[in-house]
């Protein structure tokens, strides 16, 4: 699978949104673009994913660039309880797993 | 709906010991996937199963094995345990491939102590 770049960190205030940006310049057109996140001391959870149209959902929104070499997972409003490690990762056609990067650490400040 | 389940949470074993860990998937789903988690190597791939065939193994000794059940219900065993083995074992199902834009729901995960 393509590989992704994310931040190491970031940090955001409580009740503000939060852009987290993914670069995946090496995408090919079947991958698609998934989100997980993990709290501390749980599996991943699964946020959203797309593969060319921007997506929403209850949890957050995915902002795909028009190339499709970059996304951004959008928070509307970031809590406390949304403070995790976000991965961005591209799944092709034929994958049957997911392939885990370093993702980013989201810090939410009260 | 029960998410997935898996049992135990904890465990400590001694090495050159086997363990069993066991994963129960969300009613309906065929795929279940089976993870490792250390702090060194982060979220590594063990292998998948689909309809009690492994499809898709990791790059993980042969210690490492898995199975599943005809109720999709799946067991992964490491036999003859060695200290680096300790890791968070995390169990996901799925309707189908993520390649086919499908999401993954992963349980807890089991925490391995090796000693």
């Amino acid at each position: 699978d393509a590989k992704t770049t994310q931040p190491n960190s970031m940090e955001s205030n409580e009740e503000e949104p939060v852009h987290l940006p993914c670069n995946h310049s090496t995408i090919s057109g079947t991958d698609y673009i998934h989100w997980y996140r993990q709290l501390p001391s749980q599996g991943p959870e699964y946020v959203i994913h797309g593969l060319t149209s921007n997506v929403n959902n209850r949890m957050a929104s995915l902002a795909i660039a028009e190339d499709r070499k970059s996304s951004t997972l959008i928070l509307h409003r970031a809590t406390l309880r949304d403070a995790a490690v976000y991965y961005c990762i591209l799944a092709s056609g034929s994958a049957r797993q997911l392939t885990f990067g370093s993702g980013t650490q989201l810090t939410v400040l009260p | 709906k029960a998410g997935v389940t898996q049992t135990p949470r904890y465990l400590i074993k001694t090495r050159g010991q086997q363990v069993t860990l066991s994963c129960s998937p969300i009613s309906g789903h065929r795929s279940v996937s089976w993870y490792q988690q250390t702090p060194g190597q982060g979220l590594q791939f063990l292998f998948e199963y689909f309809s009690e065939t492994q499809r898709n193994k990791g790059n993980f000794p042969g210690r490492f094995s898995g199975r599943q059940f005809s109720n999709s219900r799946s067991e992964m065993n490491v036999s003859t345990l060695e200290l680096g083995d300790s890791a968070l074992y995390l169990c996901a199902s799925s309707l189908e491939k993520p390649g086919l834009g499908y999401g993954y729901t992963f349980g807890s995960g089991t925490r391995l102590t090796v000693v």
